[in-house]
């Protein structure tokens, strides 16, 4: 059974940078099958897609966030992270680390979310 | 960018009732079109994928239907357990985008 599990700090300043980590067990990061994407949801509010990453180190961001945002890959760990930086308050949200199927181009496994708080 | 609109934004309904919800996009879309459920606290659980591919696991009462800028979600006769937000959410060329969601309360 494919899990999903994000960690990092609850709490980050304003300014400085949200570093999130999502490990994945049950499957393997390096498959082509899939995109490793983070979700987030503000409190109260929708779900807000904000990039993803692929096997082969490729990456693809929210356009509006672009220029803060980097998701990155460590096979060896069966993870994938998130940083993103120059944080404001309109970041709090949970993020939700999800894996999205290429065929189909749906999230079918996600984490269970974490509160950041800026 | 593609918007997708859903409606109604909170729906009131009965043990029993079928229930539609409907995902209007801003133009024609492709079939990538999928729908979640998701309870308070938890993560979204998918439902549908492919406009109307039922996911491994989730009851037949659970349909989706459509084409074009319109597609629907269906619960032909609504579960304790369904009582949740319903998001249906769209894929093009690299980007994803989700309704803003479909409050199902109990009547």
């Amino acid at each position: 059974q494919v899990q999903l599990q994000e960690s990092g700090p609850g709490l980050v300043k304003a300014s400085q940078t949200l570093s999130l980590t999502c490990s994945v067990s049950g499957g393997s990061i390096s498959s082509d099958t899939y995109y490793w994407s983070w979700i987030r949801q503000h409190p109260g509010k929708g779900l807000e897609w904000i990039g993803f990453i692929y096997y082969s180190g490729s990456t693809y961001y929210k356009a509006s966030l672009k220029s803060r945002l980097t998701i990155s890959l460590d096979t060896s760990k069966n993870q994938f992270s998130l940083n993103l930086s120059s944080v404001t308050a309109a970041d709090t949200a949970v993020y939700f680390c999800a894996r999205g199927v290429r065929r189909g181009y749906h999230f079918d496994y996600w984490g269970q979310g974490i509160l950041v708080t800026v | 960018d593609i918007q997708m609109t859903q409606s109604p934004s909170t729906l009131s309904a009965s043990v029993g009732d079928r229930v539609t919800i409907t995902c209007r996009a801003s133009r024609s879309i492709s079939i990538w079109l999928a729908w979640y459920q998701q309870k308070p606290g938890k993560a979204p659980k998918l439902l549908i994928y492919k406009t109307s591919s039922l996911e491994t696991g989730v009851p037949s009462r659970f349909s989706g239907s459509g084409s074009g800028t319109d597609f629907t979600l269906t619960i032909s006769s609504l579960q304790p357990d369904d009582f949740a937000t319903y998001y249906c959410q769209h894929y093009d060329t690299y980007s994803w985008t989700f309704g803003q969601g479909t409050k199902v309360e109990i009547k």
